[in-house]
């Protein structure tokens, strides 16, 4: 397996604009995390999913964020409009079930907003 | 209560060394510690983990200790090498809590050559 798999790997983007971050997870997970990472603040989980189906969003930090999970294989984190303060390096992670614990977390989205 | 509390923030150490990373708890629903590693520009990635009916597990260089009455735990990296400079994060969760992990800040991790 190729491992969860994040896209694009860094993206600048101006104040205002509209950014969308991918994740692909691991075949047969059935958890999906939203990480995002600062020097300030470390990791914080912003949204997870279980089957698909949002679960805990309460580590969204503003409505400006939005994430969808309209598949197993396939999640999206949205930010509109972006702002500087939303730099960080976003990962997605997923797990499976009740077996294993070990979450596994993509290489992370670079996010710059200029 | 629901945080995690690790120290030292960073630590360098010789090769062949011994790096110790502590975390505390306050949560006593925790029951499942990992730690992750994560080097410069990826995810953190499993290491190794431990749940508290054990006080110790090792991997390896790798070996967590685990004390449960004062809700403590740490890393120990035996014979520390350069390529394990990299930073390193506690992590906990209970499984009552839908499998979320709490995680420690971090510690940066430097092994000199």
């Amino acid at each position: 397996d190729a491992g969860v798999i994040q896209s694009p790997r860094h993206e600048v983007t101006e104040m205002g604009q509209e950014v969308t971050l991918r994740c692909k997870p691991i075949s047969g997970h059935d958890y999906l995390f939203w990480y995002r990472q600062t020097m300030m603040r470390g990791l914080e989980l912003l949204i997870y999913f279980n089957n698909n189906v949002p679960i805990d969003d309460s580590g969204m930090p503003e409505d400006r964020f939005s994430a969808k999970m309209p598949n197993a294989s396939f999640s999206t984190l949205k930010i509109q409009p972006s702002e500087p303060r939303d730099s960080a390096v976003y990962f997605c992670a997923s797990s499976l079930g009740l077996r294993g614990y070990g979450y596994t977390f993509g290489s992370g989205t670079r996010l710059t907003v200029v | 209560q629901q945080q995690v509390k690790q120290s030292p923030q960073s630590l360098i150490v010789q090769k062949g060394g011994i790096s110790i990373i502590n975390c505390a708890y306050e949560n006593t629903a925790f029951d499942y510690f990992p730690w992750y590693q994560q080097f410069p520009g990826k995810g953190p990635a499993l290491l190794i983990a431990i749940r508290p009916d054990v006080s110790e597990k090792k991997e390896g260089r790798f070996t967590i200790s685990f004390n449960k009455s004062a809700k403590q735990f740490s890393l120990h990296i035996m014979d520390s090498q350069p390529g394990d400079s990299a930073t390193y994060f506690c992590a906990a969760t209970s499984s009552g809590s839908a499998r979320q992990l709490t995680f420690g800040s971090g510690t940066q991790l430097t092994v000199l050559p």
